[in-house]
């Protein structure tokens, strides 16, 4: 089946600490792994993906890494500030070179305290 | 360069009643897809267009249909609305259909449904 597992649900961390997200995907996944970010009342931005031919991709305080073998992707925050506090979604790319959708999982509210 | 926009912001319809939501792609993106995202969880795929035709379609009943244009805008429509159909419909567009293609959102219609 189709299905992306997100974990956890939320999220607290100091300012200027790490934040780490989790997900897991299906097997039927097209290795196309994006993350948005999505703040209150706003559109969901897409911060940084990675594919299948990599297994880890960074900008600046973000990282993505991806374990094919166990088929989990996770996002890392380095140095957190108050303005990383919003939503965070993984998604996976479903279809083929000729149609896709993305799944996305249940999301993760993180906080950064000041 | 223009993002991807969406028409109207909000929305307020009764049960039954019929709405029509409009989406125009990013500048040089070809392919619209439509998400549903209730309070809470993440978007859920509804379908995908590209060539004027739906190519990919998740599970959302009849009600929901669409349309694309030549100009790459898109429609999404929903018949005999529902209380359940409450929610922010997004649209993302991208350069061709495929699972692998980036997907950029616009800032979505928030759809009350009475």
């Amino acid at each position: 089946g189709e299905n992306v597992e997100q974990h956890p649900s939320t999220l607290s961390v100091q300012e200027g600490d790490s934040a780490v997200i989790k997900c897991t995907y299906s097997d039927s996944a097209s290795n196309y792994f994006p993350w948005y970010k999505q703040e209150l009342g706003k559109r969901p931005q897409l911060i940084i993906d990675i594919r299948s031919n990599v297994g880890e991709k960074k900008d600046q305080r973000i990282a993505v890494t991806l374990n094919k073998t166990a088929k989990h992707f996770s996002l890392h925050i380095t140095e957190t500030q108050p303005e990383d506090s919003a939503v965070y979604f993984c998604a996976g790319g479903y279809g083929s070179s000729n149609t896709g959708k993305l799944i996305f999982g249940q999301g993760t509210t993180l906080q950064v305290k000041p | 360069d223009a993002g991807v926009t969406q028409s109207p912001t909000h929305l307020i319809k009764t049960r039954g009643q019929q709405v029509t939501l409009r989406c125009s792609p990013k500048s040089g993106h070809d392919t619209v897809s439509w998400y549903q995202q209730a309070l809470g969880q993440g978007p859920q795929f509804i379908f995908q267009y590209y060539e004027e035709e739906e190519r990919q379609r998740g599970n959302f009943p009849d009600r929901f249909s669409g349309h694309q244009f030549p100009n790459y805008s898109s429609e999404l429509n929903v018949n005999a609305l529902l209380l359940g159909d409450s929610a922010l419909y997004l649209c993302a567009s991208s350069y061709l259909p495929g699972a692998h293609n980036e997907q950029f959102f616009g800032p979505g219609t928030r759809l009350t449904v009475l």
